[in-house]
């Protein structure tokens, strides 16, 4: 089955630069990946998502890139605010089976 | 748009002891996946609905888990009897599409 692993396992930037947070996937049929942010006592929510055919999708100051030869995806998030502070995770999945294989998570720190 | 209900928000139980939760998804959405998930981990898939039928409960434990969705909109997950390693969040996520949303999760603590 899919393996997506997930790197790394904690993050702390300064308040207004960049993050990254890098995931590779095991399984070259996975096509879709979701990024989902978590916070304390809350359910995960989705905040971007890729699909294989693009290399890269963004939203405002968050990005994904994505590279299937190497079986790599990123999430990065620019101009870091301390609401951005959680735990991440990154997930894979099949089109058409919609069943999703999530990473380890990364605890984001936005220092003030 | 209402978003996934989950019910109850926390339960503390015993070992051995029974415990069901409750899941309502986004109306309209045919899959409905229930998702544990320890603490300091991912979720990890328990069960995947399709309408009321299940598509994927390869990793659940049947021996003391069971769920159902009963005319193919609210869910239920139960576990009998608990297992001081079943403490976790229990998570239920429904989809239309590709995307998952996901609920605020049942917080079981087993003692």
């Amino acid at each position: 089955g899919e393996n997506v692993e997930q790197h790394p396992s904690t993050l702390s930037v300064q308040e207004g630069d960049s993050a990254v947070i890098k995931c590779t996937y095991s399984d070259s049929a996975s096509n879709y990946f979701p990024w989902y942010k978590q916070e304390l006592g809350k359910g995960p929510q989705l905040i971007i998502d890729i699909r294989s055919n693009v290399g890269e999708k963004k939203d405002q100051r968050i990005a994904v890139t994505l590279n299937k030869t190497a079986k790599h995806f990123s999430l990065h998030i620019t101009e870091t605010q301390p609401e951005d502070s959680a735990v991440y995770f990154c997930a894979a999945s099949i089109f058409g089976n919609e069943k999703l294989t999530f990473g380890t998570g990364t605890r984001l720190t936005i220092i003030p | 748009e209402a978003g996934v209900a989950q019910s109850p928000r926390y339960k503390i139980i015993e070992k051995r002891q029974s415990v069901a939760f409750w899941c309502n998804p986004i109306s309209g959405h045919a899959t409905l996946y229930w998702y544990q998930q320890i603490l300091g981990q991912g979720p990890k898939l328990l069960i995947q609905f399709q309408n009321n039928g299940v598509v994927d409960d390869s990793q659940l434990p049947k021996d003391r888990f069971s769920a159902e969705r009963l005319k193919g909109v609210d869910s239920t997950l139960k576990i009998q009897p608990a297992k001081l390693e079943d403490s976790a969040v229990y998570l239920c996520a429904s989809s239309s599409a590709l995307a998952a949303f996901f609920g605020q999760g049942t917080r079981l603590t087993v003692v």
